[in-house]
């Protein structure tokens, strides 16, 4: 099992609708991250939030909005999303530092019609 | 920044065959190196990891070496089953920010 867990499994959402994915981890960790998967592709860093303030944005586009409301929980919240943001959103944690591995959620399939 | 070049899949093996994946990589210093694998339908997990050269990463029968001489981290298995069929990531920080970054990926798919 997990240590990061992240809802919903699976969404469809239409490009007017307004939704959230969420990530929860009890280990501690003070460094989480969002990641975007396309399928047989490496996942590709969308934010970072350390000690719950963000320190890394990768240029992604306004549609995609991160928060983290405490030191345990991420959201991202999505809006007017595009069929290509379809993917798999993963989210990951670890103790901040270059020697920390990331833990990683079994991700949000994201289908966007 | 650093950066990390996997050898491109898919691999397809009968069970029991030897397994390299090769990965090399670039990079500023002597960062962590990582090993991570994704099943089918999940997200990823940290296989391995060596944090100096020399050192040797191992976890359910896997290996790698961190070979700084040839800037290489090749993952290595001596008996694959079936049940290892997934995808292969390699990975490194990018820099001193927290950044992770991951070779293309290597499928496998062991056969019966």
């Amino acid at each position: 099992d997990t240590e990061v867990t992240q809802t919903p499994k699976h969404l469809v959402m239409g490009m007017t609708n307004k939704k959230s994915l969420k990530c929860e981890q009890h280990m501690g960790h003070r460094a989480m991250y969002w990641y975007k998967q396309k399928a047989k592709k490496p996942p590709e860093l969308m934010f970072v939030y350390s000690y719950e303030k963000l320190s890394i944005n990768e240029s992604v586009p306004s549609r995609f909005s991160p928060e983290c409301p405490n030191s345990s929980l991420l959201n991202l919240h999505l809006h007017a999303l595009q069929p290509e943001d379809s993917a798999l959103y993963l989210c990951a944690s670890n103790d901040r530092g270059r020697n920390s591995p990331l833990h990683f959620g079994n991700g949000t399939r994201l289908t966007v019609t | 920044g650093n950066s990390v070049t996997q050898m491109e899949g898919p691999v397809t093996l009968s069970e029991e065959a030897f397994l390299t994946i090769n990965c090399t990589y670039t990079a500023t210093g002597y960062p962590s190196l990582f090993w991570y694998v994704q099943y089918p339908g999940e997200g990823l997990q940290l296989l391995l990891k060596a944090t100096k050269a020399d050192d040797k990463g191992s976890n359910k029968g896997f290996e790698a070496t961190y070979r700084k001489e040839t800037t290489s981290f090749h993952l290595e298995k001596g008996s694959v089953q079936v049940s290892d069929s997934a995808v292969y990531f390699c990975a490194l920080p990018y820099n001193q920010g927290g950044k992770l970054i991951f070779g293309q990926g290597t499928e496998l798919s062991v056969k019966p």
